[in-house]
């Protein structure tokens, strides 16, 4: 089945470092990707989104690029800051016909969490 | 600002307690889905409903239920309590191929 792995964390950076995190995925027909943030004790919040291969996402200075010959949709920012601290969630809805029954179903990573220190 | 509700923020409840959780969405979505999220876990899918009075289970149903009797609210039932069942919970909305929107979560506690 459909699947979505992304970087273990917890991943540290000072403010104003470059972050990169990982996410690729396994899906038999050809997905919309996105990454959720979640900040602490709050629910998931789209940060950005990508339809269709070679789309670029972007939001708040995060990037993704839909690379379908990679299988990859890595998060970047340029200058982070510390209220970027909170866990990031890759994620994929398999836009196929019906099977299972899971019509459109979001599959997501395990979440990585950011802690950014001054 | 499209919203999702769900009726409590933090909830402590008994072992063996039948519990309810409600989730309202204002975007007329088809698609509605209750999610627990552990740490190192990630989110799980519990239960998912694609229209009203229908429901599908997810890849953890067992010692849940739900209901949709209107369009606009999933409610997540834990028949017993038990403590294993203390998480996070997430509902979330969505049209078929288009990005979910999540409610802010209930933290239950199972004591």
């Amino acid at each position: 089945g459909d699947s979505v792995t992304q970087m273990e964390g917890p991943v540290t950076l000072s403010e104003e470092a470059f972050l990169t995190i990982n996410c690729t995925y396994t899906a038999t027909g050809y997905p919309s990707l996105f990454w959720y943030v979640q900040y602490p004790g709050e629910g998931l919040q789209l940060l950005l989104k990508a339809t269709k291969a070679d789309d670029k996402g972007s939001n708040k200075g995060f990037e993704a690029t839909y690379r379908k010959e990679t299988t990859s949709f890595h998060l970047e920012k340029g200058s982070v800051q510390v209220s970027d601290s909170a866990v990031y969630f890759c994620a994929l809805t398999e836009p196929s016909m019906n099977y299972g029954g899971s019509q459109g179903n979001l599959i997501f990573g395990k979440g990585t969490k950011l802690s950014v220190k001054p | 600002d499209v919203k999702v509700t769900q009726s409590s923020r933090y909830l402590v409840k008994r072992t063996g307690e039948k519990v309810f959780l409600e989730c309202v969405q204002d975007m007329d979505h088809e698609n509605m889905f209750w999610y627990r999220q552990d740490p190192g876990l990630g989110l799980r899918l519990i239960y998912f409903s694609y229209d009203v009075k229908m429901k599908e289970k997810g890849d953890i149903p067992e010692g849940y239920s739900v209901s949709r009797e209107k369009k606009e609210r999933f409610s997540l039932i834990l028949e017993s309590a038990s403590t294993n069942q203390t998480s996070m919970y997430l509902c979330a909305s969505k049209e078929l191929y288009t990005e979910a929107f999540f409610g802010q979560g209930t933290r239950l506690t199972v004591v």
